[in-house]
C-alpha cells in the first residue's frame, strides 16, 4: 500500500519556467514532509521540508505548498534552471513506535529543465 | 567528514551467492537505515538500527539481514543472491533518533544474474 503518491512521474520544463510536483498522503500520523533531490549516480539529499502546521516554506527558488485538510503538499520550483534537472522525491514520516521516526518516500518525478 | 560511505559501488553476483553491502558513517548518528531503490518505485526501506546492537525490520526485509555492532557501522548481507535483489542500495543515517533529516551513502549498484 503506497502511503505517499507522487505526480506526476515525469516532467519537462523549459528553462525560465515553473517546475511543480504533487504529492498525497492518507495517513494522518505523518508529521514531517521533506522534499530530497537526486542527481544520477548519487544518493538522495534533502532540498526543503515543511510541519504540517504552516502552509507555505520558500527556500531560494524552491517552495514547499502544503494543505492539510486536504492532505496534500507540492513542490514548486520557480525560474527553473537546467542544473535543476534530477529525480525530486516527496516523503513523510511518522514516529515508528520504536523510538525513531521512519521516512516514507514517493516513487518520484524526473525532472528535465531544457534551455 | 566522509559522511556516509558505502562500498562496493559496484557488484554483480550470481543467483544463489552471498555477499555483504558495507555502510559506514562518520557523524556518530544513531540512526542508520537501508533502502533500495528500483525504477519507478522510489526508496522502500530495508532494514534500520536505532544504536548500536538494536535492529528492527523495515518495509522490504526478506532476503537480507543486518547487524549493528558499533555506531559506525552497518552492513547489509544477502544471504542468497535471487534476481529480484537487483537493485540500488543506500544506507542512511541520523542524527539522533528523533531527527527528521537523513543523510544517504552515494549507493550500491547490485546486479544478480
Amino acid at each position: 500500500q503506497q502511503q505517499v503518491k507522487q505526480s506526476p512521474q515525469s516532467l519537462i520544463v523549459q528553462k525560465g519556467g515553473i517546475s511543480i510536483i504533487n504529492c498525497a498522503y492518507e495517513n494522518t500520523a505523518f508529521d514531517y514532509f521533506p522534499w530530497y533531490q537526486q542527481f544520477p549516480g548519487k544518493g538522495p539529499a534533502l532540498l526543503i521540508a515543511i510541519r504540517p502546521d504552516v502552509s507555505e516554506k520558500k527556500e531560494g527558488r524552491f517552495t514547499i505548498s502544503f494543505n492539510k485538510s486536504a492532505k496534500q503538499f507540492s513542490l514548486h520550483i520557480m525560474d527553473s534552471q537546467p542544473g535543476d534537472s534530477a529525480t525530486y522525491f516527496c516523503a513523510a514520516t511518522a514516529y515508528s513506535g520504536a523510538g525513531s521516526y521512519q521516512l516514507t518516500f514517493g516513487k518520484g518525478t524526473k525532472l528535465s529543465v531544457i534551455p | 567528514n566522509a559522511g556516509v560511505t558505502q562500498t562496493p559501488k559496484f557488484q554483480v553476483l550470481k543467483t544463489g551467492q552471498s555477499m555483504t553491502l558495507q555502510c559506514a558513517q562518520d557523524m556518530n548518528h544513531e540512526y542508520m537505515s537501508w533502502y533500495r531503490q528500483d525504477p519507478g518505485m522510489g526508496l522502500r526501506l530495508i532494514h534500520y538500527s536505532v544504536g548500536a546492537g538494536i535492529t528492527d525490520q523495515g518495509e522490504v526485509p526478506n532476503g537480507y539481514n543486518v547487524s549493528r555492532s558499533t555506531t559506525e557501522d552497518f552492513p547489509l548481507r544477502l544471504l542468497s543472491a535471487a534476481p529480484s535483489q537487483t537493485s540500488v542500495y543506500f544506507c542512511a543515517s541520523s542524527y539522533g533518533l528523533t531527527s527528521h533529516e537523513q543523510y544517504f551513502g552515494p549507493g550500491t549498484r547490485l546486479t544478480v544474474t
